[in-house]
This record gives C-alpha cells, structure tokens and sequence, in this order.
C-alpha cells in the first residue's frame, strides 16, 4: 500500500463548479498537511498548509483533514478557467530536529471549463 | 524580491555528457532539495541538505552529485552514469526546524539525446 495516495483523474468541471479533490493516506504519524498548485511547466506553489484535523480556509479554497479516516480534501468553491492546473497533496510526520521530509501524491489534473 | 531561482530554463544535453543544473534563493531557508519529475510518476527526491556543508541521498540519488557550500546555493550534477536524465528538476527550499511546508523554484527542463 502506498503512503498517500491521490486520484490522477483528470477532472473536468464547468466554471463555478464546486471541486473536491482528494488525498488518502497510510501512515498515521502525518500531521502536517499541505496541497500544492503546478500549472503546467512551472514549479508547484504551495496553496494550503495544515496541521493536524480540522478545517482552514483562505478565498475559494477550504482544506479539510480527517485524520480519523487518514482523509485530507480541497474544496475550490466557484472554480474559474484559471484554477485549471495539477494539485499535488503533500504530508509530513512531525520530527524533533530529524529530516523533515514530505511525502507527495502523485497530483490530479484539473481542467475548469468556461 | 526574494525567491527561488533555478538557471536555465531549458536545457539540452548530448548523452554521455555531465551538466549541472542551478537553484539559487533568497529567503534565508535553511534547508534545500532537489526532486526530479516524470509524467505519471510524481515527485521523486534526489538529494536533500539541512545545513551548509552537509546532504543527504533521496530515494533516487543514483547518478547525481550535489554540494552545498553556501546557504543559498545547492547545484545539482546529472552525471553521464544516469540512466534517463531527461525530466523536469525541480529545487525546492524549507524554512528551517519545525516548518514542514517546502517552496519550489520554476523547475529546468533537461533533455538528453
């Protein structure tokens, strides 16, 4: 079983859509949280970043983690055309001065429709 | 303005021959990595360093050579005993202790023929 896993999709939705994106994990030493936007040919940008269970918010986009089911999303509320690009989701155990690693999913594409 | 520079953009090489690849930053992080990225494959670590004068392998350090003598600064070397070179490097920087999120620099296209 691999540590997070992360539907490729792709994912196609007309703009203002609400999108789900999902990430499941195994290791149940993660608690820190985070999802990451890479538009095509360019470095990932870090969007969301979360620790523990809960939800956070910042605009359109709502990170939710259940670390009960091992289960972190990101809502994207009125999805637009520009929005349109790969999210990467990523997570780290906490460690006390050790290599402070992230594990990634393999990322879903996602194209917003006009 | 501060950030992560990576040098060039693209990058063409013949096979056989070495290159090295740049990421610089700005942001006083302390810690640096080097990922390599493959169409359906992912983020996969190459090397990684905490401090200056120190790094440590990824999973796929096969192949590849780092150094970090500065701060800001942690090239990447592609040597001619890696097998399939041809990928997007992406360099990517971390606060420091305690902060878990990393940023990314724009990546370098490398390809090999």
């Amino acid at each position: 079983q691999k540590e997070v896993e992360q539907d490729p999709g792709p994912l196609s939705v007309p703009e203002g859509a609400i999108v789900s994106l999902n990430c499941t994990y195994s290791n149940s030493a993660f608690q820190y949280f985070m999802w990451y936007r890479q538009y095509s040919r360019k470095g990932p940008e870090l969007l969301m970043y979360t620790y523990s269970s809960g939800n956070k918010e910042d605009g359109r986009f709502t990170a939710q983690v259940d670390k009960s089911s091992k289960y972190i999303s990101l809502f994207i509320r009125d999805s637009q055309p520009s929005d349109s690009a790969t999210y990467l989701c990523a997570m780290s155990p906490r460690r006390q001065g050790g290599s402070e690693k992230l594990v990634f999913g393999k990322g879903t594409k996602l194209t917003v429709n006009p | 303005d501060g950030g992560i520079t990576q040098s060039p953009k693209y990058l063409f090489r013949k096979e056989g021959q070495n290159v090295t690849l740049s990421c610089e930053q700005n942001l006083n992080h302390d810690a640096m990595y080097w990922y390599r990225q493959d169409p359906g494959q992912g983020l996969r670590l190459i090397y990684y360093s905490q401090i200056v004068n120190d790094f440590q392998k990824g999973d796929i350090a096969e192949g590849y050579s780092v150094s970090r003598e500065k701060k800001e600064s942690f090239p990447l070397t592609v040597t001619s005993a890696q097998k399939n070179p041809t990928a997007f490097y992406l360099c990517a920087t971390r606060p420091g202790t305690g902060r878990y999120e990393q940023y990314f620099g724009p990546g370098t296209r490398l390809t090999v023929t």
